[in-house]
């Protein structure tokens, strides 16, 4: 079946750049997606990418998809101690329900 | 344009007790998803709606959960009789068909 997979825990110093990376098994998956959830909140689209791209970048935020190897990584640069939170891996075939990772927990040292 | 609207924000219940959520998507939004998020995971599909109709209960434990939409916007949500297990973070969704979910800011319940 889909399954999503993402390492659990990031540490990173305020100002480095943090990178969290996901892999996924549904090849037939055509968007894949990170959400971003802090303490007691919902969940926060940051950014998209289509399956058809490799690359995709939004102010702080890069997406680098390798699909051959069903692989995604969110790049965040210059990271601030307000991007602490857990990001989530997620895919989809569009109208359809998201499948999320486990989430991954970012904390950012001052 | 407001968000996707979520009560009650928490709730605690005793087991075999029954509770209601409730989900008001962004107006216009024809999709309607019900994701349950158990602590230290990531959200997993409930149920989705397209307008009034279920397109995926799969995953729904039909013995004890029911959603409606009546007329094709707002939501219920309810666990009869809840368990422990239950506990977790009851989280909607919307979208108007195509990619992308706006999540609202979830009801966290806690059965004791």
């Amino acid at each position: 079946g889909e399954d999503v997979e993402q390492s659990l825990f990031l540490s990173v110093r305020e100002g480095d750049s943090s990178v969290i990376n996901c892999t996924y098994t549904d090849s037939s998956s055509t968007y894949l997606y990170w959400y971003k959830q802090e303490p007691g909140a919902g969940l926060q689209l940051l950014t998209y990418i289509f399956s058809n791209m490799d690359m995709k970048q939004d102010q702080r935020l890069t997406v680098l998809l390798n699909k051959k190897d069903k692989h995604l990584s969110l790049r965040i640069a210059d990271t601030q101690t307000g991007d602490s939170a857990i990001y989530f891996c997620a895919e989809s075939q569009g109208n359809t329900p998201l499948v999320f990772g486990k989430g991954t927990r970012l904390s950012v040292i001052a | 344009e407001a968000g996707v609207a979520q009560s009650p924000r928490y709730k605690i219940i005793e087991k075999r007790q029954s509770v209601a959520f409730w989900c008001n998507p962004i107006s216009g939004h024809a999709t309607l998803y019900w994701y349950q998020q158990i602590l230290g995971q990531g959200p997993k599909l409930l149920i989705q709606f397209q307008n009034n109709g279920v397109v995926d209960d799969s995953q729904l434990p039909k013995d004890r959960f029911s959603a409606e939409r009546l007329k094709g916007v707002d939501s219920t949500l309810k666990i009869q009789p809840a368990k422990l297990e239950d506990s977790a973070v009851y989280l909607c969704a919307s979208s108007w068909g195509g990619e992308t979910q706006y999540f609202g800011p979830g009801t966290r319940l806690l059965v004791l």
